[in-house]
């Protein structure tokens, strides 16, 4: 099965800046989902992205998906203190045990 | 509140011991997902289940067991622990769809294998 691979691992910004995070992968997908990750919490479904759609948003959150680049992104805009968490792209390629894969993601920090 | 619950929150366990770690679900869910989160890995999937008594195997399941005799619970058991199961734990369930759809994490077990 495929691994989503984030990048970068960590980011750190100032509360108020755009925050963006990337995912490759290598072979094609069904869908692609984010994921965001408070610490010592589980996982909580940001936004789902199939292989037909080239953007979605949800709010703050913008997520693009270019299939020939076998990449997407995530913009999360005007960004809070309440952002700060790991954020993992999750990938969906169809059929078979090997179901969603979670990438390593990305921890943000949003420095007040 | 409904939604995905585990226990325990947090377990203390010695080698070559039994643990079961318990999950359940109020939405009906068909599907449901364990899987072990640690550093330098993400999350990685153990088991899932596609119903009840509808059961496979993920990326990593030596060492684990899993049932599912009722639609709402999916317990997972380690028959004989190791160090190298020390992780934290989640539980997930998705509607119906199975992969393809959102799926929604219970807050985790962390276990601790001495």
């Amino acid at each position: 099965s495929q691994q989503g691979e984030e990048d970068p691992q960590a980011l750190s910004i100032q509360e108020g800046e755009n925050a963006t995070m990337n995912c490759s992968y290598k072979t094609s997908i069904n869908n692609l989902q984010w994921y965001r990750q408070n610490s010592g919490r589980g996982l909580v479904h940001l936004i789902l992205i199939r292989s037909n759609e080239r953007e979605k948003h949800s709010g703050r959150l913008r997520v693009t998906l270019d299939t020939s680049k076998k990449s997407s992104s995530l913009l999360i805009t005007a960004s809070r203190a309440a952002d700060t968490a790991s954020y993992f792209c999750a990938l969906y390629s169809g059929g078979g045990a090997d179901g969603l894969t979670f990438g390593k993601g990305t921890h943000l920090i949003i420095q007040p | 509140d409904a939604g995905i619950t585990q226990s325990p929150r947090y377990k203390i366990t010695e080698t070559g011991r039994q643990v079961t770690l318990m999950c359940h679900q109020t939405w009906s869910h068909s599907y449901m997902f364990w899987y072990r989160q640690d550093l330098g890995h993400g999350l990685r999937l153990i088991y899932y289940s596609a119903a009840a008594d509808i059961t496979d195997k993920g990326e990593v399941p030596d060492g684990y067991v899993v049932s599912r005799s009722k639609t709402e619970n999916f317990p997972l058991t380690l028959e004989s622990a190791t160090r190298s199961q020390t992780s934290v734990y989640f539980c997930a369930s998705t509607l119906a769809s199975g992969y393809a759809d959102t799926q929604y994490f219970g807050p985790g077990t962390r276990l601790t294998v001495l």
